[in-house]
Order: structure tokens, then sequence, then C-alpha cells
């Protein structure tokens, strides 16, 4: 079993939906957890880290459920300007050398 | 604002060549990492380096060898390219001590191997 794995969508909506993306991972995964971003033929970005308390930035909601081994991204009132291809990410490792664990990500298109 | 920049955006070379791929950051990050993404498969590790000259194995090292002699500056080698080696391969750098998920990525070279 992968270690990150997503639905790949893809996720059509229209503008102002808010849309959910769900992500798991296996126990032999990772210690902390991120969404990052793609933009069509760009480089990834981070977006936000994510905390089992849940963390919001602006319309963007992050929540990380430890028991389920479950990792959320909530985008509220979307714009066009969110379609992107969303990547969940753990990350693993110690003593200043840490991995990152990609998801295939999921792409998500906003509809005028 | 970190910059993180890869010899070429494009490259097509052919079966059994020597191939090199440079990657630069110019903000004094310790960590570097050399990655692929293909269709349906996403990112996925080859090597990384917590420091010059270090390296570490990723996930998928076979065919891939690396060299940091610099702070600045991981290559990314592959010895005989093949045409499964046909990719974008995405460099990457982090700075010890910060968050371990933030990692700058470079803008990606996309390798043909005919």
């Amino acid at each position: 079993r992968k270690e990150v794995e997503q639905d790949p969508g893809p996720f059509n909506v229209p503008e102002g939906a808010t849309v959910a993306f769900n992500c798991t991972y296996s126990n032999s995964a990772s210690q902390s957890f991120f969404w990052y971003r793609q933009d069509c033929r760009k480089e990834p970005k981070l977006l936000m880290s994510v905390y089992s308390s849940g963390n919001e930035d602006g319309r963007f909601t992050a929540q990380l459920n430890r028991a389920s081994q479950y990792i959320s991204l909530l985008i509220r009132d979307s714009k066009l300007s969110d379609s992107a291809t969303y990547l969940c990410v753990g990350a693993r490792g110690g003593a200043g050398s840490y991995q990152l664990t990609f998801g295939k990500g999921t792409k998500l298109s906003v509809i005028p | 604002d970190v910059k993180v920049t890869q010899s070429s955006r494009y490259l097509v070379k052919r079966t059994g060549e020597k191939v090199f791929l440079e990657c630069v950051q110019d903000m004094d990050h310790e960590n570097m990492f050399w990655y692929r993404q293909d269709p349906g498969l996403g990112l996925r590790l080859i090597y990384f380096s917590y420091d010059v000259k270090m390296k570490e194995k990723g996930d998928i090292p076979e065919g891939y060898s690396v060299s940091r002699e610099k702070k600045e500056r991981f290559s990314l080698i592959l010895e005989s390219a093949s045409t499964n080696q046909t990719s974008m391969y995405l460099c990457a750098s982090r700075r010890s001590g910060t968050s371990m998920g933030e990692q700058f990525f470079g803008p990606g070279t996309r390798l043909t191997v005919l």
C-alpha cells in the first residue's frame, strides 16, 4: 500500500463552491503532513501544514485525524485561481534530514 | 525569495548516453533533493543530500547517482540513460531547522531519452 493515497479526481466545481479533498496514509508513513499545490506545468509549492487541531488559512482549512489516518483539505468560496493539482504530503525522518512522500495529487478545476 | 534553478527546461538524449542534470539554489540551504514526476505515479524521491558531500538514497535510486561538492549545487547523473528514465525531474531544497515540509522546488527538467 502506498504511504499516502488520495483521490485523483478531477473535481470540477463552479466558482463559489466548497470542495473537500481527502487523503489517507499508512502506518509506516509520516510524522507530519502538508498540502502542496501544483499549477499546470509548474513546480509544486507548499500550501499549508496540517495539524491535528485543524488549521485555517483564509479560505483553506486543513485537518489531520491520526486515529483514522486521514487528512483533509477544505476550500471555501472557490476561485478560478484555485484550479490546480493538490498534493497530500507526509514527512518522515529526523536529525535535520527529512523526506517527503507525495500523494499522486487531486486535480481541481473551478469553472466560471 | 528562494530561487532554485535547473540547468535545462528540456533535454533530449539517446539511450546509453551519460546525462547530467544540474540544480543550484541561492539561499544557502543545507538539504537538497532530486525527484522525478510521472503521470499516474506522482512525485518520487530519487536521492537527497542533507549537507555538502552527503548523499542518501531515496525511494527509486536505481540507475542514478548524485554529487554534492558545493553547498549550492546538487547534480543528478544518469550513468547510462534508458527510455524508462524519460520523465520530469524536479530539484528541491530546504533549510535545516525549518518546517520539515517546506521544500522549494525548481522549475523542472523534462528529459526525453530516445
